[in-house]
């Protein structure tokens, strides 16, 4: 099992540029997260999805929108990159939202300049 | 707003010696005290986590510590070793209503000296 798989791993973006980040798990789990961590803030969620065809919004979801494509994948895009967005992006999966533990990607750099 | 507030930010410690990083938290609803550990480059992974009408947990060299009343954690590291260099962030989820999101604390990079 790959568990959870990110992809690009890394990535550099000028402002106002558009980008969707890949995330795929493998483990039938039925709740996805996208978090973002930043030096001295820890992780942030951005969104997540409880179940397929259902996604909520986190503490820090202005610039970003998500798709949950099937069980399987959720992705994450920027529409219009801002620098504020340069960070690591980590997706993560848990099998039931009652869960704590998530299982994490190896995360997306991503700088915007 | 920071909803877990984590400390220190830093911490060094020689090998054999203990590491003690120390959360407070304000939501009572919040229902289960993980903490995560995560090398360099690497995702977090779930080390520890510990229940609100529970003490004390321990698991190996690892020991959460719980204060209900004081609404605050922490996490002690016994016999510190090399190995144990990472980033360690405690969490809290949701509670009723709220449940499967999880709040994060700062995070803490440890180093421990050989």
């Amino acid at each position: 099992n790959a568990g959870v798989t990110q992809t690009p791993k890394f990535q550099v973006l000028k402002t106002g540029q558009s980008m969707t980040l890949q995330c795929a798990q493998d483990m039938n789990h039925n709740s996805m997260y996208w978090y973002r961590q930043d030096p001295g803030m820890g992780l942030r969620l951005i969104y997540y999805s409880a179940s397929e065809g259902t996604t909520d919004k986190g503490e820090v979801p202005n610039g970003y929108n998500v798709s949950r494509l099937n069980k399987r994948e959720f992705s994450l895009r920027l529409e219009s990159a801002a620098p504020s967005q340069t960070s690591v992006y980590f997706c993560a999966s848990t099998q039931d939202r009652d869960l704590y533990e998530q299982y994490f990607g190896p995360g997306t750099r991503l700088t915007v300049t | 707003q920071q909803q877990v507030k984590q400390s220190p930010q830093s911490l060094i410690v020689q090998k054999g010696g203990i590491s003690i990083i120390n959360c407070a938290y304000e939501n009572t609803a919040f229902d289960y005290f993980p903490w995560y550990q995560q090398f360099p480059g690497k995702g977090p992974a779930l080390l520890i986590a510990i229940r609100p009408d529970v003490s004390e947990k321990k698991e190996g060299r690892f020991t959460i510590s719980f204060n209900k009343s004081a609404k605050q954690f922490s996490l002690h590291i016994m016999d510190s070793q090399p190995g144990d260099s990472a980033t360690y962030f405690c969490a809290a989820r949701g509670g009723s209503g709220n449940t499967g999101k999880l709040i994060f604390g700062q995070g803490t990079t440890l180093q421990v000296k050989p």
